[in-house]
């Protein structure tokens, strides 16, 4: 089955700074790449995501990053906030496939 | 229009104790699943559901049973608590199968703790 793995476990950046979180999948099959965020004691929202016959898609500022050939796509989130210290779960499924599969999740923080 | 409601948000349970999980969605969302989320593993499939009548087993499904009798409510039970059960469950929905391809909508979760 897929697996996906997801670093860095812990991020720290500079309010301002960007910064990006990778995460690669095992099954060449997968076609669709979402990324959620999970606010302290809610449960994970649907950021943005992208398909396989897409290499980025940008969504004010954060982006996704993909490359099929190397089985890794990337977030990039640019002129870090502190609302955006949250839990990032990357993720991977197949266009017919019956579950989703999550990365181990990265947590950032945002100092101001 | 609720989205995806769970009960209870905290539990605390004995080793040995039963208890179910409730979850129930308004979108009339045919697919339904259970995750755990656990630190530094993420969230993993417990069981779903693609529609009424029909469950099935994801990646951790031992210890846990499901029935889906109706489109809205999807209850995940623990048999016989054992510690290494603690942890957040989340329970999700998506207009179907193939909506998966156009995200979850998440519950606010559970917290269980088995002491």
């Amino acid at each position: 089955g897929e697996n996906v793995e997801q670093h860095p476990s812990t991020l720290s950046v500079q309010e301002g700074d960007s910064a990006v979180i990778k995460c690669t999948y095992s099954d060449s099959a997968s076609n669709y790449f979402p990324w959620y965020k999970q606010e302290l004691g809610k449960g994970p929202q649907l950021i943005i995501d992208i398909r396989s016959n897409v290499g980025e898609k940008k969504d004010q500022r954060i982006a996704v990053t993909l490359n099929k050939t190397a089985k890794h796509f990337s977030l990039h989130i640019t002129e870090t906030q502190p609302e955006d210290s949250a839990v990032y779960f990357c993720a991977a499924v197949m266009e017919y496939g019956n579950k989703l599969v999550f990365g181990a999740g990265t947590i950032l923080r945002v100092k101001s | 229009n609720a989205g995806v409601t769970q009960t209870p948000k905290f539990q605390v349970l004995k080793t040995g104790q039963s208890m179910t999980l409730q979850c129930a969605q308004d979108m009339n969302h045919e697919y339904m699943s259970w995750y755990r989320q656990d630190p530094g593993m993420g969230l993993r499939l417990i069981h779903y559901s693609v529609g009424a009548g029909i469950t099935d087993q994801g990646e951790v499904p031992n210890g846990y049973n499901v029935s889906r009798s109706t489109t809205e409510d999807f209850p995940l039970r623990l048999l016989s608590a054992a510690p290494s059960q603690t942890s957040v469950y989340f329970c999700a929905s998506s207009r179907n199968r193939q909506a998966l391809m156009r995200g979850y909508t998440f519950g606010s979760g559970t917290r269980l703790t088995v002491v």
